[in-house]
């Protein structure tokens, strides 16, 4: 069956330094991979997209890789802040067919940045 | 303006009875959706309408039933509430295959 893990429940990283979060993936051949952001008591927020012919994706502070022979996408917050502290989704479009796939989604990594 | 909007955003109920939650977008997209968002915080598509069409229908009691009047709505209907439905229920549009905007999630809490 689909499967997609996330690295850990919690990250605690410091302040200033990189949070690398990792999504793997089992069972799929996803045409693309999708990041989102979700605080708490709020829906969640996209972030990025990437493609499966692109190997990396970056916005401000945020990168992504793809590496679909590993089948595993890293998401990375650069000079990370304490408002970067939320749950970071992976997510991929069912293998439902007929085109509006809704997403599935990994359980999700808190990531907690301390001052 | 709110792109993706629910309502009520919080719901209490006793078991037994019948409850709808009401999903409305304005971005004019052509896809909506439903996800529950469980205890342990897993989120998982219920629901997907593409053009008034329901399109996917994942393994979800037929006591939940979407409707649809227009492009712009996707309403969720719940029959027969029981204990375990109490979550929180996100509604979601987009273009087909494309990202998705999330409403602000509806809590229903079923006593």
């Amino acid at each position: 069956s689909q499967k997609i893990e996330q690295n850990s429940e919690a990250l605690n990283i410091q302040e200033g330094k990189t949070a690398t979060l990792t999504c793997n993936y089992t069972n799929y051949s996803p045409a693309y991979l999708q990041w989102y952001r979700q605080d708490p008591g709020r829906g969640p927020v996209f972030l990025l997209l990437i493609r499966e012919n692109e190997k990396e994706k970056r916005k401000e502070r945020l990168k992504v890789t793809f590496d679909t022979t590993l089948k595993q996408s890293l998401f990375h917050v650069t000079a990370s802040q304490p408002a970067d502290s939320a749950t970071y989704l992976c997510a991929l479009v069912g293998n439902s067919g007929g085109g509006a796939d809704g997403l599935t989604f990994g359980k999700g990594t808190h990531l907690i940045i301390q001052p | 303006d709110t792109a993706v909007s629910q309502t009520p955003k919080y719901l209490v109920t006793q078991m037994g009875n019948d409850k709808s939650i009401k999903c409305e977008q304005n971005l004019g997209h052509d896809t909506m959706y439903w996800y529950k968002q469980d205890s342990k915080k897993f989120l998982k598509i219920m629901f997907s309408y593409n053009n008034k069409e329901l399109i996917i229908n994942e393994t979800v009691p037929n006591r939940f039933s979407p409707k649809s009047p227009d492009k712009a709505h996707l309403n969720l209907h719940i029959n027969s509430l029981e204990l375990g439905d109490s979550a929180v229920y996100f509604c979601a549009s987009s273009h087909i295959s494309d990202t998705q905007y999330f409403g602000p999630g509806t809590r229903l809490t079923v006593l």
